[in-house]
């Protein structure tokens, strides 16, 4: 048990929609991570944020956009979906950053 | 740019054997190394976190070691079982303010009974 949780675990839309992925941790770290697990089931990061404040962000399309409404939770937004948006989101956490680093289940979208 | 590599990206042994997962990195400045398991369908499992400064961890059947100024990291696996069937999957962070974790591939490792 690696105390994130993910929600939905699968979300199946259509190109257009606004859609949300939920995560939260209950452990009170520090710092919570988006990554995008593609086709391939190849890694990279999407965001991280620390003590609520946004610290990197990748080359990432302005249609994801992370928010962070207290510090157990670090949500995604994702607004105009594309099919190429389709892969699975995973959530991470760590006390700090450079920290080991432990993830949630994981969400698989699917745009149709 | 770190960029990871992971080989071989499928092995596949009987059970019993010892074996080895490799893991290379181009830059060297890693602040350290995580080794996790991914079985189908589930999240990133941790199974071990080595320091830049340290040069091994071990943890049960497994044990890790790093080699930062080659830019190499070995997972190797003792009398492996069915049950260690999974995609294995090396990342390194550069830590300071940022802390992102870059992955290779994987390896899947397919131990048969």
């Amino acid at each position: 048990d690696t105390a994130v949780s993910q929600t939905p675990k699968y979300l199946v839309t259509q190109m257009g929609n606004d859609k949300s992925i939920k995560c939260e941790q209950n452990l009170g770290h520090d710092t919570m991570y988006w990554y995008k697990q593609d086709s391939k089931k190849f890694l990279k990061i999407m965001f991280s944020y620390n003590n609520k404040e946004l610290i990197i962000n990748e080359t990432v399309p302005n249609r994801f956009s992370p928010k962070s409404p207290d510090k157990a939770h670090l949500n995604l937004h994702i607004n105009s979906l594309e099919l190429g948006d389709s892969a699975v989101y995973c959530c991470a956490r760590s006390w700090m950053t450079g920290d080991e680093q432990y993830f949630g289940p994981g969400t698989r979208l699917t745009v149709t | 740019k770190q960029e990871v590599t992971q080989i071989p990206a499928a092995l596949s042994v009987p059970e019993g054997e010892n074996l080895v997962l490799n893991c290379s990195f181009t830059d060297s400045a890693i602040y350290n190394l995580q080794w996790f398991r991914q079985d189908p369908g589930k999240g990133l499992t941790s199974l071990l976190l080595i320091q830049s400064s340290q040069r091994e961890q071990t943890s049960g059947r497994l044990n890790a070691s790093l080699d930062k100024s080659s830019g190499r990291s070995t997972l190797y696996i003792a009398a492996s079982q069915p049950g260690d069937s999974a995609t294995y999957l090396c990342a390194v962070s550069d830590g300071g303010s940022q802390g992102n974790l870059i992955f290779g591939k994987g390896t899947k490792l397919s131990v048969k009974p």
